[in-house]
């Protein structure tokens, strides 16, 4: 199985400030056949569904604000929040789709406001 | 949009069967647009992929559940189901019905249901 390593647990920013979360994977997730990376990012706020926020490592899911974005190829990849809204406020996993028929998380990184 | 509503008893014995339903609205389960899984979340932790249902009726499911997991369809109902046989206490999460999209051989998990709480306790 791929495991998905996700850094910080935890996260706090000042409100326009911007956030970086880390995921790694244990393999590459690039095929190289098509040179896409099968990572994708998902948020999930307090209380609701997780929801599909970034795929292809770096494409961002239609209605996802331009203030998100992925970036990375491999095994290592960054999800960036360039200014931190309060709506933001959630719990963020990565997501190897690599392996389909069977795709994994990270262990989640909670991000909260400073 | 699609839409998922889960179902089902929210409180089990250790041993019993966890059986969840998954009603799906604003698109066919029997068409190619998506496929369609389950996905656990235990309180406080992260996501498990259980399994996923195809619109052939075709199964696959993870293989740390080895063989308790059942994922079946019912296309006059447009809904889809879960079994869990023999559950324990390691069973009780949030369980998620999901519509998965297959791009480029690999499925993302972009419409998901508001979850259910299944409790597993003696």
């Amino acid at each position: 199985d791929i495991v998905m390593t996700q850094s910080p647990d935890s996260l706090a920013v000042s409100l326009g400030e911007r956030a970086t979360i880390s995921c790694k994977s244990s393999q590459s997730v690039l095929d190289s056949s098509n040179n896409r990376n099968y990572l994708a990012w998902y948020q999930q706020k307090p209380g609701q569904p997780p929801s599909l926020l970034i795929y292809w490592a770096s494409t961002r899911e239609f209605g996802v604000p331009d203030r998100f974005s992925g970036s990375g190829s491999g095994t290592d990849f960054t999800l960036t929040i360039s200014s931190l809204q309060a709506e933001d406020v959630a719990v963020y996993y990565c997501q190897q789709y690599y392996t389909t028929p069977m795709y994994t998380f990270g262990q989640g990184t909670k991000l909260e406001i400073k | 949009q699609v839409q998922l509503q889960e179902s089902g008893p929210g409180l089990l014995k250790p041993s019993q069967t966890l059986s969840l339903t998954c009603a799906v609205s604003g698109g066919s389960i029997s068409s190619e647009s998506y496929f369609w899984s389950w996905i656990r979340q235990p309180a406080g932790k992260g996501l498990e992929w259980i399994g996923r249902i195809y619109t052939n009726g075709r199964t696959n499911h993870n293989p740390s559940l080895k063989s308790r997991v059942t994922i079946s369809a019912d296309t006059s109902k447009n809904q889809f189901s879960l079994k869990l046989t023999s559950v324990t206490a390691a069973d009780t999460a949030v369980y998620y019905c999901a519509a998965d999209l297959i791009v480029f051989g690999g499925a993302l998990a972009r419409h998901w249901g508001q979850g259910t709480l299944v409790t597993v306790s003696s």
